[in-house]
């Protein structure tokens, strides 16, 4: 069965720092997401990309962070510089059409920035 | 900004009986809801979703119902299993607006007892 994977499954960071964190999303997929869950808190959505651009960010989204599809598989999500507040989980999710069609997660990427 | 509200942190369930989980909503926006089943450190598995035309969907061991006067949906288990055990998600999406992400409730750790 398809599915979302994610790389690394852990990472750790000094305060400050980049990191990149890396989605293989579903192959025939067109549409992806970022969201995070912060330790004993809900999950929250952080960006959607379609057609190699953003169709809809939160408020968290700010300048700090950026999305790219470099290549026919990858999806990306760059922290510029890393605050002690985004340590989270991060997940990516994939879905084949927008709007209402089920989103499909990946197993997340703890981060924590130290 | 609790759009979608999960009031009930845990709920312990005998195994075999019946396990039903709730799940409140504020935006009349919403048209779509989805469930997820989470275990630690794994993303959200998609179980079961619903339509806002709809009042009802069954897949197996899940039924969600939707009460939109109430703004209220469930999401039924029965026969519940121990592998049931995990915490429970349900998301709504407001698909006919343009919004593609998912809004997210607090979760409602389910513990099925052998």
């Amino acid at each position: 069965e398809p599915e979302v994977t994610q790389t690394p499954s852990h990472q750790v960071t000094q305060m400050g720092q980049e990191v990149i964190l890396r989605c293989v999303p579903i192959s025939n997929h067109l549409y992806f997401y970022w969201y995070r869950q912060i330790l004993g808190q809900k999950v929250e959505f952080l960006v959607s990309f379609y057609n190699n651009e953003i169709s809809e960010k939160s408020e968290i989204f700010d300048d700090q962070f950026s999305v790219e599809r470099p290549d026919g598989s990858n999806f990306t999500l760059k922290i510029r510089s890393t605050k002690l507040e985004d340590s989270a989980m991060y997940f990516c999710a994939s879905s084949d059409s927008g709007g209402g069609e089920t989103q499909y997660f990946g197993p997340g990427t703890r981060l924590l920035v130290l | 900004d609790q759009q979608v509200k999960q009031n009930s942190p845990s709920l312990s369930v005998q195994e075999g009986r019946i396990s039903i989980l709730n799940c409140d909503y504020t935006n009349s926006m919403f048209d779509y809801f989805l469930w997820y089943k989470k275990y630690p450190a794994e993303g959200p598995t998609f179980l079961i979703s619903i339509s806002s035309i709809k009042d009802k969907n069954e897949d197996g061991r899940f039924t969600v119902f939707l009460n939109k006067s109430a703004k209220h949906l469930s999401l039924h288990i029965v026969p519940s299993q121990p592998g049931d055990s995990a915490v429970y998600f349900c998301a709504a999406v407001a698909s006919n607006f343009g919004n593609e992400k998912l809004t997210f409730g607090t979760g409602t750790r389910l513990t099925i007892i052998p």
